[in-house]
């Protein structure tokens, strides 16, 4: 159990740039979360995927926002022509599937958009 | 709709005193409840979660929290701190013990004097 990897720790992109990140899940985890944290706030949730289906969008995901897991094992984000407002740290988390299970969360990804 | 309120955004405590953090949710449904404990630069950790079994529920590091349907409440506690206790916590909420769509709190920061 090597844990959430989330890959780049820190990006920093001028506004209008495309920025993609990558989440590893914990090996053979069925689900996997994308969260939002802006400072001073929790985490919101932005979506979750079983497997390599996406159940769930929130409304706070615009449409500058994509997300894939391709083979139902790491994940991506993306997001199309940043704004400022989307500095954020980037939280990605899995979990088996199954009642009761925990939760485990990577150590995020920190976007700045200058 | 879910949610969760944090009563305090920072705590200042001395070692060996009582740890008191709050949080009330909100619920149209019997909620799931969750702290988290975040330390600089590393994911969020689960310290308890509350899923109807009992009332009282004992987490890791001590850390306990009591489920309150009458004050909505699930406040954290732990009898004597430590500096290792130092760190942010968040209350979260679900509507099922197998969603993890959370509604996070803002958070509070735990400061602990020596």
């Amino acid at each position: 159990d090597t844990g959430v990897s989330q890959d780049p720790r820190h990006k920093i992109t001028k506004r209008g740039q495309n920025v993609t990140f990558r989440c590893d899940p914990i090996s053979e985890h069925n689900r996997l979360y994308w969260y939002r944290q802006t400072l001073g706030q929790g985490p919101e949730f932005l979506t979750y995927f079983q497997n390599e289906a996406q159940l769930e969008k929130s409304r706070l995901l615009s449409d500058r926002f994509s997300a894939e897991r391709p083979k139902g094992s790491f994940s991506t984000l993306e997001i199309q022509r940043t704004e400022q407002g989307d500095s954020a740290m980037y939280l990605c988390a899995s979990s088996p599937l199954g009642p009761n299970e925990k939760l485990f969360f990577g150590s995020g990804t920190q976007l700045s958009v200058l | 709709a879910q949610s969760v309120t944090q009563l305090g955004s920072h705590v200042s405590v001395s070692e060996g005193a009582l740890v008191l953090l709050r949080c009330n949710y909100s619920s149209s449904v019997p909620p799931y409840l969750f702290w988290y404990v975040q330390y600089p630069n590393q994911g969020l950790q689960l310290l308890l979660k509350y899923t109807s079994a009992a009332t009282l529920v004992k987490g890791i590091n001590g850390f306990e929290a009591e489920f309150k349907k009458s004050e909505t409440s699930f406040h954290l506690t732990k009898p004597s701190a430590h500096m290792s206790d130092a760190a942010e916590y968040f209350c979260a909420v679900s509507r099922d013990s197998n969603d993890y769509k959370l509604s996070f709190g803002a958070g509070t920061t735990v400061t602990v004097r020596a």
